[in-house]
């Protein structure tokens, strides 16, 4: 089965702080991303990696960075976090343009800002 | 640009069927998804659709793509009270690019 696993499920940081949320997926896959969740407006897509070093702004990208060293690890990065990034984040990787387009998604990581 | 649009909540009786929709705004849309969350836990796949289909049906799940309308409906048969989640509709965003975008989510509440 294909597992991507996000390294923290809860944590809370201090407005200003610097947050790292790190994901690995075990399938080879190409493609990982990171989404946002917030309650009634559903998932939205922050950043996305096609490729080793290689990433894409999503829809939301401000206050936000990512890095993609080595294919199986996409991190996000929130260099000084605000009480508005407040919310659960979801990762997800897929293979390369084939098959159904499936994303393949770890449990999340619900982040508090004080 | 594309936009995937649901309704928030759905409440049924266990037993009852449940019918959530979906609509859409690209009509180059491949693959259809319906994801499903469970409390505290990330997205599943539930069930696809591929745009040259109308139904697909699969045991308890009927999927129905209606392509004039872009509406896409999921019908959860003999709703139990384990169907309780949030149920995401997605589309791609372009083709080719593993990108999906998302519908708000619809909560189904399953009462005993």
């Amino acid at each position: 089965d294909v597992k991507v696993t996000q390294s923290s499920r809860y944590l809370v940081k201090r407005t200003g702080e610097k947050v790292f949320l790190e994901c690995v997926q075990d399938m080879d896959h190409e493609n990982m991303f990171w989404y946002r969740q917030d309650p009634g407006l559903g998932l939205r897509l922050i950043y996305f990696s096609y490729d080793v070093k290689m990433k894409e702004k999503g829809d939301i990208p401000e206050g936000y960075s990512v890095s993609r060293e080595k294919k199986e690890r996409f991190s996000l990065i929130l260099e000084s976090a605000s009480t508005n990034q407040t919310s659960m984040y979801l990762c997800a990787s897929s293979p390369e343009s084939r098959g159904t387009g499936e994303l393949f998604f770890g449990e999340g990581s619900r982040l508090t800002v004080l | 640009g594309e936009d995937v649009e649901q309704s928030l909540f759905l409440s049924v009786r266990e037993g009852d069927s449940s019918v959530i929709n979906c609509t859409y705004t690209d009509s180059s849309s491949t693959y259809l998804y319906w994801y499903k969350q469970e409390p505290g836990a990330g997205l599943q796949l539930l069930t696809y659709i591929f745009s040259n289909m109308d139904m697909k049906q699969d045991q308890r799940l009927t999927v129905l793509l209606n392509k004039k309308d872009k509406h896409l409906s999921l019908r959860i048969a003999d709703t139990q009270t384990g169907d309780s989640a949030i149920y995401f509709c997605a589309a791609p965003r372009t083709s080719n690019t593993g990108k999906l975008i998302f519908g708000q989510g619809t909560t189904l509440q399953v009462k005993p």
